[in-house]
């Protein structure tokens, strides 16, 4: 069984640009999670979905949004670059939030602002 | 929030040696889990403890949920347990998992 994947695997924009990353979660997941992963900061929680519906979401600006996909694929997005945006994204799928315990990461996407 | 706290923040070993990690979180939680990061960023679940102790090989955890602290031991340490490990936790019915800072661990040949 294939693993999360994210895509791109990195990526490098300007300040002000806009970007999109994907995750493709494990098949048979209906769960996706996002962190955001900084030098300065750690990991963070960006936001959580479950069939195509925001649950949960962290203290991050109005610039970085998502959304969950029939499919289970999701995708966020980071508008306005900011050099502080520059960071490892990581996503992570489980079957259902009641399955939190078998959840597995992706390999992350690795953003570089300019 | 709640806060994670992991210690000791570095960490040199020789092969072959032991170690112990530790985590001590602020409140009461409903999960605790362990990842190892290697060094191209990909984050592997070790272990889903939230009480109670697990051994896997040669790594084993154990928390302690009433006094708030959770253990990883790493026996007879190897090259490859190179990166950082996290101690992460949840509380409630969210997927919300809040991370500490990690502990990066050396072993050297």
């Amino acid at each position: 069984k294939a693993g999360v994947t994210q895509t791109p695997r990195y990526l490098i924009k300007t300040r002000g640009q806009q970007v999109t990353l994907s995750c493709s979660p494990i098949s048979g997941h209906r769960s996706v999670s996002w962190y955001q992963q900084t030098p300065g900061q750690g990991l963070q929680f960006l936001f959580e979905y479950f069939s195509e519906t925001q649950r949960n979401k962290g203290n991050f600006p109005g610039r970085f949004s998502g959304r969950q996909f029939s499919n289970s694929r999701s995708e966020m997005n980071v508008s306005t670059l900011e050099l502080g945006d520059s960071a490892l994204y990581l996503c992570a799928s489980s079957l259902a939030p009641e399955f939190i315990e078998t959840q597995y990461f992706g390999p992350g996407t690795r953003l570089l602002v300019l | 929030g709640i806060q994670v706290e992991q210690s000791p923040p570095d960490l040199i070993l020789q092969e072959g040696a032991n170690s112990t990690l530790r985590c001590n979180f602020s409140d009461s939680v409903n999960n605790l889990q362990w990842f190892h990061q290697n060094p191209w960023g990909q984050l592997i679940n070790l272990f889903y403890i939230p009480s109670g102790t697990k051994q896997n090989g040669r790594l084993s955890a154990t928390t302690v949920a009433t006094e708030r602290y959770s253990l990883l031991y790493i026996s007879s340490s190897q090259t490859t347990d190179s990166g950082v490990y996290f101690c992460a936790v949840r509380q409630g019915g969210s997927e919300k998992l809040v991370f500490g800072k990690g502990t990066k661990l050396t072993v050297n040949p």
